[in-house]
């Protein structure tokens, strides 16, 4: 089954302490990002990947590292958690046509930072 | 860089009603897509209408696309309770690299 999977989906986690959330994708995509979702806000893109070793930021990147060392997974890496960062974080993918086309979500991870 | 604009935030409506939902953005597109999210989930895919195609359908889900208006809105025919969600439009700005999201209509559908 073509899926996108996050893990964990549910974190409660205390400030400063690192995290990483693991996504990875089973549909061959080369596109790949991370969004958060708050109340009022909708989602905000935090970065994105073009290709393997290929990543660059996104509109509200500041306290999230990622990496692409395979195609297949992108991990959003938290080093310093802050309380600001509770909330509801999205992997997605698509396909070589970059991010414009269609997005597969994952089904999301639920942080919240003491 | 929030580009699309939803409205209304929110909307009730009964069974075998219709639902019609809008979505206005700024700046010029490729294609402009609708998702749709049931409560704490993952977004999911509905329909990817491009800059050159008025209307489109799906099933139940009828969209147009007015580029002249920068506007979109996206119809749900004959609601049933289980089409209670969010729906957020997404557009894909043509020098940009990535979708851009709509905060959301909140779908009400009482039986």
């Amino acid at each position: 089954e073509a899926q996108v999977t996050q893990n964990p989906r549910y974190l409660i986690t205390v400030t400063g302490k690192k995290l990483t959330v693991t996504c990875s994708q089973n549909m061959n995509h080369e596109y790949m990002s991370w969004y958060r979702q708050d109340p009022g806000l909708g989602l905000r893109q935090i970065y994105y990947s073009m290709n393997v070793e290929v990543t660059d930021k996104g509109d509200v990147p500041e306290g999230y590292k990622v990496s692409r060392k395979e195609k297949r997974n992108f991990p959003l890496i938290l080093e310093s958690p802050s309380p600001n960062q509770t909330s509801l974080y999205f992997c997605a993918s698509s396909t070589r046509l970059g991010g414009t086309d269609t997005q597969y979500f994952g089904p999301g991870t639920r942080l919240t930072v003491l | 860089s929030q580009q699309g604009e939803e409205d209304p935030q929110a909307l009730s409506i009964q069974e075998g009603e219709n639902a019609t939902m809008n979505c206005s953005y700024k700046t010029s597109i490729n294609n402009l897509q609708w998702y749709r999210q049931n409560s704490g989930r993952g977004l999911v895919h509905l329909i990817l209408i491009r800059s050159n195609e008025r209307e489109k359908h799906s099933g139940r889900l009828r969209v147009t696309l007015d580029t002249s208006k920068k506007s979109s809105s996206l119809l749900i025919t004959a609601s049933r309770a289980a089409d209670t969600a969010s729906y957020f439009c997404a557009t894909a700005p043509q020098a940009g690299t990535a979708l851009i999201f709509g905060k959301g209509t909140t779908l009400s559908v009482s039986s």
